[in-house]
């Protein structure tokens, strides 16, 4: 079956960064985009950005452009999401999800990680 | 980005009642919306894709409708474990935006 599973929970400060990573297993990792998905404390869903597993080509959110950086390692079926310049604006849960259907065509977000909480604070 | 509207902000419904929820795109979309169940504390489950077809698995008391700008979600006879919030989501245009998500809860 499939599974995305994620790395822990974070702890940062103001002004540093976090890489968070996402594995996946049970289908063929370059046959479908994964998103990650961020969802603040008491807060809605908030889309963060996408990567093609196949080619490593990225779009972000215009808010986040400049900060989020997405990564692939076809190797070990791993997808890291690094965010730089951290606010307590950032504190969230972060989730990965996999698209549904085949490269090329976007689709639905079908399977997500169990996420992992970033807290931001001094 | 194009905004996606959800009404009502909250709903409380009898169990067995039918519950309908809206959501608006402020562009067509055509039918490339999703609809999301999420509980406290998990992650968000799809429940319909391409705006009215049912994710395997999810009961067939859920289903959706719509397209173009105007969408909606409906559980046809409400049980306890819908309990959740409601979100959709448009996957036409990038970036991808959610609804602020409805809280479906019981009377």
């Amino acid at each position: 079956q499939v599974q995305l599973v994620q790395s822990g929970a974070e702890v940062e400060k103001p002004g540093a960064s976090v890489k968070l990573s996402c594995t996946a297993s049970g289908y063929t990792f370059t046959s479908s985009y994964i998103d990650w998905v961020r969802q603040a404390p008491g807060r809605g869903l908030e889309w963060v950005g996408i990567i093609n597993t196949r080619n490593g080509n990225t779009f972000y959110a215009q808010k986040l452009q400049g900060r989020v950086t997405m990564t692939r390692d076809t190797s070990t079926s791993t997808v890291f999401m690094e965010l730089s310049s951290l606010t307590s604006e950032d504190t969230a849960v972060y989730y990965c999800a996999r698209e549904r259907g085949r490269i090329s065509v976007n689709d639905a977000l079908d399977s997500w990680g169990q996420g992992a909480m970033v807290t931001v604070s001094s | 980005d194009i905004q996606m509207t959800q009404s009502p902000s909250t709903l409380s419904a009898s169990v067995g009642d039918r519950v309908t929820i809206t959501c608006r795109a402020s562009q067509n979309i055509g039918t490339s919306l999703a609809w999301y169940q999420q509980k406290p504390g998990k992650a968000p489950r799809l429940l319909i894709y391409k705006a009215s077809s049912l994710e395997s698995g999810v009961p067939s008391r859920f289903s959706g409708s719509g397209s173009g700008t105007e969408f909606t979600l409906t559980i046809s006879s409400l049980q306890p474990d819908d309990i959740a919030t409601y979100y959709c989501q448009q996957y036409d245009t990038y970036s991808w935006t959610f609804g602020q998500g409805i809280k479906v809860g019981i009377k």
